[in-house]
């Protein structure tokens, strides 16, 4: 069973449109963070979410952190075909005092011209 | 400033041969050292991590084990590979709770 459960697991759109990717959970964490990960690359982090109800906006993109922190989305305003990739939440729990950084299962977004 | 090293970036090894991949990290003292593994296109399967020299926790059962012989070496070991021990390794490091992970490239690991 997976600690973060991301939807959907794959998005395909066309340039410009909006999309939105959920990563949901049981258990509360002290933060949550968003990668995006290329094929044969290691995932590069986007944003760090802590304080619950926090956004985070970064160009293009919206981040949100739920009031419970079990939950956060991250939303993507006219996409453009360089926003194709894999995108990952983690997070490390409150109860875990080694930091332990748990991922989701990924959602590939795909952008075509 | 901070860089991790991981190699080798592709291998290809057959079934029962042993396994040794190495990470490196340099310009910190003291990370938080991790291994993953990732299925084509999913997420990524925290397989290992340490807080300290010669300090392993495993969070799951399989084939694999880790050592860190120095604080800033992090090596993936392996006995006798299977067939599932196919996939992507990665291995990260982090500073504290709420700080982000880097990533090295990681490795393409192929059974045969």
């Amino acid at each position: 069973t997976q600690l973060l459960e991301q939807s959907p697991q794959f998005l395909s759109i066309q340039e410009g449109e909006n999309l939105t990717v959920y990563c949901n959970s049981s258990s509360v964490f002290s933060s949550l963070q968003w990668y995006r990960q290329e094929p044969g690359e290691g995932p590069v982090l986007l944003v760090t979410v802590v304080t619950g109800g926090e956004v985070k906006k970064l160009k293009r993109l919206t981040f949100q952190f739920g009031d419970a922190r079990k939950d956060s989305s991250l939303h993507i305003t006219a996409a453009q075909p360089g926003d194709t990739g894999l995108y990952l939440c983690a997070g490390a729990r409150r109860t875990d005092s080694w930091g332990k950084l748990q991922f989701g299962a990924g959602t590939q977004v795909v952008v075509t011209p | 400033s901070q860089t991790i090293h991981q190699w080798p970036a592709t291998l290809v090894q057959p079934v029962g041969s042993p396994l040794s991949l190495e990470c490196t990290v340099e310009g910190t003292s003291n990370p938080n050292l991790y291994w993953y593994r990732q299925a084509a296109g999913r997420g990524l399967q925290l397989l290992f991590y340490s807080v300290g020299i010669g300090q392993i926790s495993s969070e799951v059962p399989q084939n694999l084990s880790a050592s860190r012989p120095q604080d800033r070496q992090f090596i993936l070991s392996s006995k006798k590979l299977l067939l599932s021990d196919s996939g992507f390794y990665l291995c990260a490091w982090k500073v504290a709770m709420n700080t982000e992970a880097f990533f090295g490239q990681g490795t393409r690991l192929t059974v045969v």
